[in-house]
C-alpha cells in the first residue's frame, strides 16, 4: 500500500441498504477526513478524526457515521442509503490538522 | 456564513500565463491551499499560503492578501496537461478546510 486506498472504486446501491466505504492509509497520519464531492459544489466535509479514537462532525454529517479504531483505518457507513447520497466520496489524511491533506482515489456511489 | 468564490471556468492557450482568482470570507483563517484535480481523479496539493505575499514553486505561484480576503494561483508556460480543475480552500478557525467549487481550466493548443 502506498498512500491512501479506498474501496470500493464504485458502487450502485439500492435505497435503504447499509453500506460501508473503506479507507486505509499507510503514512501514519494522525488526522483523517471524509468528503463528498458533487457537481458545482466544493468538497464538503462529512466527518473527521484528529487522532485515533476520536471523531467529529463536519458540514454534512447526517446519514453518515464513522469510527477510528486505529491510526490506519477510517470507514464511513451509510446506515440507510438515500438517493441524495449519490456522490463521489473522498477520504483524505494529514500529518496534523493544519497540514496539507492527501486524498484517496475516491469512491463513486450511486443510490437508486 | 463561510464562502469561497472562484470562477467556474477559464480558457487559456498553451504556452501562455493564466491567473485564477479566489476570494474568501471565513470564520478565522489558518492558511489557504490550492489543489489541482484532473477529471475523474483525486485532488493533489499544489501550494499553501499563510502569510501575505507570493510563494513560487516552479511554473506555479500562489499569492495571498489576508486583508483583502484574496488569493490567486498563477500558472506560467501552460502545458496541455495543466487542463484540470483548480480548487481553492481556506482553513478556518476550527482547522477545517472550506472549499471553493473549483475553476475548470481549459488549455487550447
Amino acid at each position: 500500500i502506498a498512500g491512501i486506498t479506498q474501496a470500493p472504486t464504485s458502487q450502485i446501491l439500492a435505497a435503504g441498504r447499509r453500506m460501508t466505504l473503506r479507507c486505509t492509509q499507510d503514512m501514519r497520519h494522525n488526522a483523517m477526513y471524509w468528503y463528498r464531492q458533487d457537481l458545482g459544489l466544493g468538497l464538503r466535509l462529512i466527518h473527521y478524526s484528529n487522532t485515533a479514537g476520536t471523531t467529529g462532525k463536519g458540514e454534512v454529517p447526517d446519514g453518515y457515521s464513522v469510527s477510528r479504531a486505529n491510526t490506519d483505518d477510517f470507514p464511513l457507513t451509510l446506515a440507510s442509503a438515500v438517493p441524495s447520497q449519490t456522490s463521489v466520496y473522498f477520504c483524505a489524511s494529514s500529518e496534523g490538522t493544519s497540514n496539507e491533506q492527501f486524498f484517496g482515489p475516491g469512491t463513486r456511489l450511486t443510490v437508486l | 456564513g463561510q464562502n469561497i468564490d472562484q470562477p467556474t471556468e477559464m480558457t487559456a492557450t498553451e504556452g501562455a500565463i493564466v491567473q485564477i482568482n479566489c476570494t474568501y470570507q471565513t470564520s478565522g483563517f489558518n492558511g489557504l491551499f490550492w489543489y489541482q484535480q484532473h477529471a475523474g481523479e483525486a485532488p493533489t496539493f499544489l501550494s499553501y499560503n499563510v502569510l501575505d505575499g507570493l510563494e513560487e514553486k516552479g511554473r506555479f505561484s500562489s499569492f495571498l492578501s489576508r486583508s483583502k480576503g484574496y488569493s490567486y494561483l498563477l500558472l506560467k508556460e501552460l502545458q496541455m496537461k495543466d487542463s484540470a480543475s483548480y480548487l481553492c480552500a481556506v482553513m478556518d478557525s476550527n482547522y477545517q478546510l472550506i472549499w471553493g467549487a473549483g475553476t475548470k481550466l481549459i488549455i487550447k493548443p
